[in-house]
């Protein structure tokens, strides 16, 4: 079956501006992670749904950053006042949803702020 | 959080010689233990997980890993690498059944020669 698909997969944008990063989970997949990844690092946790709420923003950098999933399924996340260090591949994963499930990640969104 | 280190970021190694990614935690306790594998130009796949009971996983492509609960740690192994092994390595963890978001290591380069 299809798998996590995200949209852009590339953005570039110019300091300041607002950007969305749109990601659609596999069917049937009640939770939803955002991940950041810089260069020559892992990914780093962002926030995380089930269903429709949040259940897990620790991971927002600050309040530029905020993402929404208002039917439980697809999920944005939005970048208010882009600056040069939100660069990096913005990835978005899927699961089941209980503890130890397996998440099937998305081929990532890479944002360049300039 | 969990804090996960991969002792190598580079590793190098001919074709049909055996490899050892290794990838230690900090302590927790309980927790849940993944690789997973991103091939160039590819997404994150997952190699292997650890959710419980025996020690020794047996994941895809000839991956297994041992978790050692004493020295906290997670390595990977294949007897005999292929070409087709040249990827990006994570080591991930999550702190057991509370927790669902994975932490990540810095990544372990592997390079297959012929």
């Amino acid at each position: 079956g299809a798998g996590v698909s995200q949209t852009p997969s590339n953005k570039v944008t110019e300091k300041g501006k607002y950007v969305e990063l749109r990601c659609d989970p596999i069917s049937g997949h009640t939770a939803l992670y955002w991940y950041r990844q810089s260069l020559g690092q892992g990914p780093e946790f962002l926030i995380y749904f089930q269903g429709t709420g949040a259940a897990d923003d620790s991971g927002l950098p600050n309040d530029r950053f905020f993402a929404v999933r208002p039917e439980g399924s697809v999920s944005t996340l939005k970048i208010q006042r882009t600056e040069r260090g939100d660069s990096a591949v913005y990835l978005c994963a899927s699961s089941l949803g209980g503890a130890g499930e397996t998440q099937y990640f998305g081929p990532g969104t890479r944002l360049l702020v300039l | 959080a969990q804090s996960v280190t991969q002792l190598d970021s580079q590793v190098p190694v001919f074709e049909e010689a055996p490899v050892e990614l290794r990838c230690n935690y900090s302590s927790s306790v309980s927790v849940y233990l993944f690789w997973y594998v991103q091939y160039p130009n590819q997404g994150l796949q997952l190699l292997l997980k650890y959710l419980s009971g025996s020690t020794l996983v047996k994941g895809i492509n000839g991956f297994e890993a041992e978790f050692n609960k004493s020295q906290t740690s997670f390595h990977v192994r294949k007897p005999s690498v292929h070409i087709s092994d040249t990827a990006e390595y994570f080591c991930a963890v999550t702190s057991g059944s509370n927790d669902y978001k994975l932490s990540f290591g810095a990544g372990t380069t592997v390079t297959v020669r012929a």
